[in-house]
């Protein structure tokens, strides 16, 4: 079974700080997608990565596929309270429709 | 306006009581999944369709069912559902294989059983 751990689970920290969100597994995805949920809603496309070591960058966010494509990382730079949610990893198992998601790390930003 | 549309949004119901949450799509989406939500657990994958007729289990399907008559329609059927079912339900479409291709969630379903 293939599996993804996400860590912190929990993060409070003040407007403008850095932080850093970890994806990690011992197995190997095809790809992986970044998602961001709001209270009430369904999760929101953030990002997708398919290349081992792919960097993308939106905005404040970046995101990094590792070389093996085992694990991923978000990094937030200068977080502000619009960014307080919860996010989830998820990653595609080959050539199926079978979507695995991490835990999730929920990101409170306090002003 | 492009949209995953759940119904109900909100259900309370009694142990072995047969339930259908309902689940369309109006952008022409190829694949279909349904996930329950857990404090602490993330999303888990019910079961999932890649075309009309085509339907998988997912990690978690034990007690599920779905069906895939038309394109836009997976509704997920709990035929005796249980208090381990308490949960939190969305379903998902997207134009491509789940992982490469932008997932659209519904606004989810709250389901308690009692």
């Amino acid at each position: 079974t293939q599996l993804l751990e996400q860590s912190p689970q929990f993060l409070s920290i003040q407007e403008g700080e850095n932080l850093t969100v970890y994806c990690n597994s011992s197995s190997v995805f095809s790809s992986l997608q970044w998602y961001r949920q709001e209270p009430g809603e369904g999760p929101v496309l953030l990002v997708t990565v398919v290349t081992g070591g792919e960097v993308k960058k939106l905005k404040r966010l970046t995101f990094q596929f590792g070389d093996a494509r085992k694990d991923s990382s978000l990094h937030i730079t200068a977080a502000q309270t619009g960014d307080t949610g919860l996010y989830l990893c998820a990653g595609a198992a080959s050539n199926t429709g079978k979507l695995i998601f991490g835990q999730g790390t929920t990101l409170q930003v306090k002003p | 306006e492009a949209q995953v549309t759940q119904n109900p949004r909100y259900l309370i119901t009694v142990t072995g009581k047969k339930l259908t949450v309902t689940c369309s799509q109006n952008m022409n989406h190829e694949y279909m999944s349904w996930y329950r939500q857990d404090p602490g657990l993330g999303l888990r994958q019910i079961y999932y369709s890649m075309n009309v007729e085509v339907t998988d289990k997912g990690d978690v399907p034990e007690g599920y069912k779905v069906s895939r008559k038309e394109k836009r329609n997976f509704p997920l059927i709990l035929e005796s559902p249980s208090p381990n079912q308490t949960s939190l339900y969305f379903c998902a479409s997207s134009l491509g294989r789940a992982g490469y291709s932008e997932a659209f969630f519904g606004q989810g379903t709250r389901l308690t059983v009692v």
